[in-house]
């Protein structure tokens, strides 16, 4: 079965850089959800999207934005990186029941 | 704002040993999810609970939901090691933001 797919898994960056993380959903479900975990943290949610439009947004710094585009992938943009932003990014989607969780982005900053 | 507490943080158990951890919300919930979080890997769905009062089995695992949906339980009887992980509770409140709980990392020693 189809799963939620994020890429890189892996991203390593300087302070002050930006960063890209992409997410495309389960085909047909509707809601596309960010998160940020921490090291031995729960997963903090950023943003989410209904059927391409922000749907809520939680503890996400004016210096992420994201979107989810016309083909329901999405992409969650983090400019001025700083060290505080090294976390696992998950991105999960939906659409009735639980939320089907990628295997997550790895940012490092440096 | 709605807050999950979970309990214990930790547990560590011998094999064959039950396990038990708990969630309470501030507020009434409309519904609550549980995930497993391998170590290095991504928050897994497990079930969701709707009812009051409702209790779900799956093998050695049971959730409950407590009567006043604020509270609810996952209980795994005689581990193995592959439930090592942490286990998150997630609650969904009126207004449909899903807050999860700080987790309970469960450890067993063969």
């Amino acid at each position: 079965a189809a799963g939620v797919i994020q890429s890189p898994r892996h991203l390593i960056k300087e302070k002050r850089e930006t960063a890209t993380l992409k997410c495309y959903p389960i085909p047909r479900h509707d809601t596309v959800y960010w998160y940020q975990q921490g090291p031995g943290q729960d997963p903090q949610f950023l943003i989410s999207f209904y059927e391409k439009m922000q749907s809520d947004k939680g503890s996400i710094p004016d210096r992420f934005s994201a979107q989810q585009f016309s083909d329901y992938h999405s992409e969650l943009n983090m400019s001025s990186l700083e060290l505080g932003d090294s976390a696992l990014y998950f991105c999960a989607s939906s659409y009735t029941h639980g939320y089907t969780f990628g295997s997550g982005t790895r940012l490092t900053v440096v | 704002g709605q807050q999950v507490m979970q309990i214990p943080q930790y547990q560590h158990v011998q094999e064959g040993e039950d396990f038990t951890t708990y969630c309470n919300s501030s507020t009434t919930l409309s519904n609550i999810q549980w995930y497993k979080q391998r170590p290095g890997g991504h928050p897994v769905f497990l079930i969701q609970l709707v009812k009051s009062g409702e209790v779900k089995k799956q093998k050695r695992l049971t959730f409950q939901f407590g009567e006043a949906k604020k509270n609810s339980s996952l209980h795994i009887t005689a581990t193995q090691t592959t439930d090592v992980g942490t286990y998150f509770c997630a609650g969904r409140g009126s207004n449909y933001k899903l807050t999860f709980g700080k987790g309970t990392l469960l450890t067993v020693n063969p």
